[in-house]
């Protein structure tokens, strides 16, 4: 069974912080995506990262993907309160031919102004 | 809007009711999944549907859960003699099925409390 161990689990940061969200597993995955959830809503695709080693920047995230592609790296840099919510990491198995997608337990992310 | 759709959004049912939840996936994908989350947790994969066929299904989908897509667009997901340890969001989620990444677009979910 693949599994992904998402840390810290909760986080309380000051606006301007930075801070790093880590995504880890013993298995191969295909491609991991990182979503950003709001209290009551589903979940919002943030970025799909799939080249071992690869590292993809949406403004003040930076999101990288492990070389082994076993583990992923969420980056924001000067936090903001808007930046709070649950944020999800997702593997795709290598030998998905399905597709679902394989969810680390988020790590809930609080930027106080 | 062209995103995913749930409805309803919440259901409140008492224990032993049954309850069916419907999504409408992005128009033309043909990949269509259903997850559970429950508070502090991560999606956890229910079923998944490529068109009108239900090509898996996880243990976690007991004989009381039955999921359709009779016309390979919209979804139901029916629920029967309700338990309290259902209780959670219900996420539905889309793909266009490419190869690759398998992107998955969600829909707002539908958030189940068993009373």
């Amino acid at each position: 069974t693949q599994l992904l161990e998402q840390s810290p689990q909760f986080l309380s940061i000051q606006e301007g912080e930075n801070l790093t969200v880590y995504c880890n597993s013993s298995s191969v995955f295909s491609s991991l995506q990182w979503y950003r959830q709001e209290p009551g809503e589903g979940p919002v695709l943030l970025v799909t990262v799939v080249t071992g080693g690869e590292v993809k920047k949406l403004k003040r995230l930076t999101f990288q993907f492990g070389d082994a592609r076993k583990d992923s790296s969420l980056h924001i840099t000067a936090a903001q309160p808007g930046d709070t919510g649950l944020y999800l990491c997702a593997g795709l198995g290598s030998s998905s031919n399905t597709g679902k997608l394989i969810f680390g337990q988020g790590t809930t992310l609080q930027v106080k102004p | 809007d062209t995103g995913v759709s749930q409805n309803p959004r919440h259901k409140i049912t008492k224990r032993g009711q049954n309850v069916t939840f419907r999504c409408d996936p992005i128009s033309e994908h043909n990949r269509l999944y259903w997850y559970r989350q429950t508070l502090g947790q991560g999606p956890e994969f229910l079923t998944y549907f490529q068109n009108e066929a239900q090509l898996e299904k996880s243990r976690l989908l007991s004989d009381r859960f039955s999921a359709e897509r009779p016309k390979g667009s919209f979804s139901t997901l029916e629920i029967q003699r309700t338990e309290q340890g259902d209780s959670a969001m219900y996420l539905c989620a889309s793909s266009p099925g490419l190869a690759g990444a398998n992107e998955q677009f969600f829909g707002p979910g539908t958030r189940l409390t068993v009373l």
